[in-house]
């Protein structure tokens, strides 16, 4: 039974640049949420998806959106890259968006602005 | 604006010592609560749970949290480490049906054999 995964491992890009970042749930998981890490603080949520529409959004501006496909599959993307978004960048997946269920995360995005 | 705080940034002890992490949070209302622990390499993974009844929970590798409401503390405690608990803990609050997560700044935790 795989768990999240996330794509690519590792990224670089430039400043303005635009960046999309994979997710893969968990089996039998219709619920992603996002998180951004920076160095040395706690993942910050950015936004959920369930039924393939954004439920609910953390303080992230509209530069970072997503989508969720009908197989619960989930992209985050990022335009007009600043250094400030350089972070790890977390996907969690669950059942039903329902705070009741655990929540499994993947091993994470290491995006690099340069 | 909800909060929540992780006492300290860094702990170093040795085996067979005895483990305190403080958590508190700020928020009035209901709300669930979770520790997390991500070892070196490793997944964000859980920890211990609480939603309610019995205040002190119990979780996995010999973890356990006591949920004190008046304080709006939730700190995780392990009577004796292990070389194997060195990892970075968080804790993190949950104050909707949804389950989006507010995490602390986590607290690296460094077990010296």
């Amino acid at each position: 039974d795989a768990g999240v995964t996330q794509s690519p491992t590792h990224l670089i890009k430039t400043r303005g640049q635009q960046v999309t970042l994979r997710c893969s749930p968990k089996s039998g998981h219709d619920t992603v949420s996002w998180y951004q890490q920076a160095l040395g603080q706690g993942p910050q949520f950015i936004f959920q998806y369930y039924e393939e529409e954004e439920r609910q959004r953390g303080n992230f501006p509209d530069r970072f959106s997503g989508h969720q496909f009908p197989n619960y599959s989930s992209e985050l993307n990022v335009n007009a890259l600043l250094l400030g978004d350089s972070a790890l960048y977390l996907c969690a997946s669950s059942l039903g968006g329902s705070s009741s269920y655990e929540q499994y995360f993947g091993p994470g995005t290491r995006l690099t602005v340069t | 604006a909800q909060s929540v705080s992780q006492h300290n940034h860094h702990v170093i002890l040795s085996e067979a010592a005895s483990l305190e992490l403080g958590c508190n949070y700020s928020y009035g209302g209901t709300v669930n609560l979770f520790w997390y622990v991500q070892y070196p390499g490793q997944h964000l993974q859980l920890l211990l749970k609480y939603f309610s009844g019995d205040p002190l929970v119990k979780g996995i590798k010999g973890f356990e949290a006591e949920f004190i409401k008046s304080k709006f503390s939730f700190n995780l405690r392990k009577p004796s480490v292990q070389w194997s608990d060195t990892a970075e803990y968080f804790c993190a609050v949950s104050t909707d049906s949804w389950g989006k997560l507010q995490f602390g700044a986590g607290t690296q935790v460094v077990v010296t054999p």
